[in-house]
């Protein structure tokens, strides 16, 4: 198992561009979230789904787009990069059910840089 | 809502040393805690956890006993290697809430020869 994956690794992008930052699990999990890591902040939940089809906010959803369209895929969206989405973006899974329904299953991160 | 609360850091030792990580939470329910590490570069892993008071989560030489007394979930190793070196999240999952865990903002450990 390839367990969470992340592309890219690293990414620069200019004010007022979009991208699409991917993330994929072969765990066949049902829940899947966002993160953001910033300096200090520690982790802030961005966007979560608890099944394909089914997608809600976190913490900070501002400036950020998800769908989930299938088990496997759980893609974010930035509409318009400003600055202050300058940060380390965590993709993570959980299976959702028995007793380790919790535990999140980390990707490696896609360091974004927006100028 | 559920909050967690570390020791703020960097947390600087020799090899060898007593490690100890505060965490304290406050919760509505009755929440599984979770200590993950991050290592340089890299994601994070989980590495040990307690479902219920008085459990202790142990991997890796790392300990933690979930007390509800007290509310805290302190980390703690007997001797730490450069390796070990890292920032570690202490978290919680309120089973009576939201599946989303509630991370703490992390410790950075470094360890020096």
């Amino acid at each position: 198992n390839a367990g969470v994956t992340q592309t890219p690794k690293f990414q620069v992008l200019k004010t007022g561009q979009s991208m699409t930052l991917q993330c994929a699990q072969d765990m066949n999990h049902e829940y899947m979230s966002w993160y953001r890591q910033d300096p200090g902040m520690g982790l802030r939940l961005i966007h979560y789904s608890v099944g394909a089809g089914i997608t809600d906010q976190g913490e900070v959803p501002n400036g950020y787009n998800v769908s989930r369209s299938t088990t496997e895929d759980f893609p974010l969206r930035l509409l318009s990069a400003a600055p202050s989405q300058t940060s380390v973006y965590f993709c993570a899974s959980s299976t959702g059910t028995g007793k380790d329904y919790n535990e999140q299953f980390f990707g490696p991160g896609t360091r974004l840089t927006v100028l | 809502g559920d909050s967690v609360t570390q020791m703020e850091g960097p947390v600087t030792l020799s090899e060898e040393a007593f490690l100890t990580i505060n965490c304290t939470y406050t919760a509505t329910g009755y929440p599984s805690l979770f200590w993950y590490v991050q290592y340089p570069g890299e994601g994070l892993q989980l590495l040990l956890k307690a479902t219920k008071a008085d459990d202790k989560g142990s991997n890796k030489g790392f300990e933690a006993t979930y007390r509800k007394e007290t509310t805290s979930f302190h980390l703690e190793k007997g001797s730490v290697q450069v390796s070990d070196s890292a920032v570690y999240f202490c978290a919680l999952s309120d089973i009576g809430g939201s599946y989303i865990p509630t991370f703490g903002r992390g410790t950075s450990l470094i360890v020096h020869p």
